[in-house]
């Protein structure tokens, strides 16, 4: 079964520097897709960004990045010019490119990124 | 475009009532879902379905049961509240391909 792992639960940034959040993930799979959401104090979940395994290219989403490392499994986030706004829990997710049950996500339990003026 | 419209926010019962947490949405979606947080145990799957007619369980099924009779509306039912069903409630719809869900804001739910 599919794991996700996110080692870091507390982390903090200054405003304007940046800061990566680690995701490490576990899978047999070839063809699957990561995310980064990010939940803030109003508790929407928001899609921040979306990754295919199949494709080696970094995503990026103007001040997000990711660093996807598919043999190593590792999907780390990079904000950048961290704002205020950013001050929120940031979860990776794993989904399955398979179907039927496989297409639920897999969630980590979290990191929660405090943003210092 | 409203997304995923997810109601009640907020709902206080008592052990044991019934109620019917409800889910729409108007993107075409063909995967729904429902989420529970919890502190310290993140989100976890409670059913799911892939598309009007279709339901499984996920992860957490215990006490709750879903019916999808359209593309738009994935009601969640808690057919006897207890104590432990008490958390956030996250519905979540997608395309069939790996598209990253949309969520709804959420329903906190206190049983009492």
């Amino acid at each position: 079964a599919q794991t996700v792992t996110q080692s870091q639960p507390e982390m903090s940034v200054q405003e304007a520097e940046t800061v990566t959040l680690s995701c490490t993930y576990d899978t047999s799979e070839s063809d699957y897709y990561l995310f980064w959401y990010k939940q803030p104090p109003s508790r929407q979940m928001i899609l921040v960004i979306r990754q295919e395994a199949y494709k080696q290219q970094n995503a990026t989403e103007n001040r997000f990045s990711v660093n996807f490392q598919k043999a190593a499994k590792s999907f780390s986030l990079k904000i950048s010019d961290s704002q205020l706004g950013d001050a929120a829990m940031y979860f990776c997710a794993y989904r399955s490119d398979g179907a039927g049950n496989n297409r639920k996500l897999i969630w980590g339990l979290g990191t929660s990124l405090a943003v210092n003026p | 475009n409203a997304g995923v419209t997810q109601t009640p926010k907020f709902q206080v019962l008592k052990t044991g009532q019934s109620m019917t947490l409800q889910c729409a949405q108007d993107m075409n979606h063909e995967y729904m879902s429902w989420y529970r947080q919890d502190p310290g145990m993140g989100l976890r799957l409670i059913h799911y379905s892939v598309g009007a007619g279709i339901t499984d369980q996920g992860e957490v099924p215990n006490g709750y049961n879903v019916s999808r009779s359209t593309t738009e509306d994935f009601p969640l039912r808690l057919l006897s509240a207890a104590p432990s069903q008490t958390s956030v409630y996250f519905c979540a719809s997608s395309y069939r391909a790996g598209g990253g869900y949309t969520f709804g804001s959420g329903t906190r739910l206190t049983v009492v």
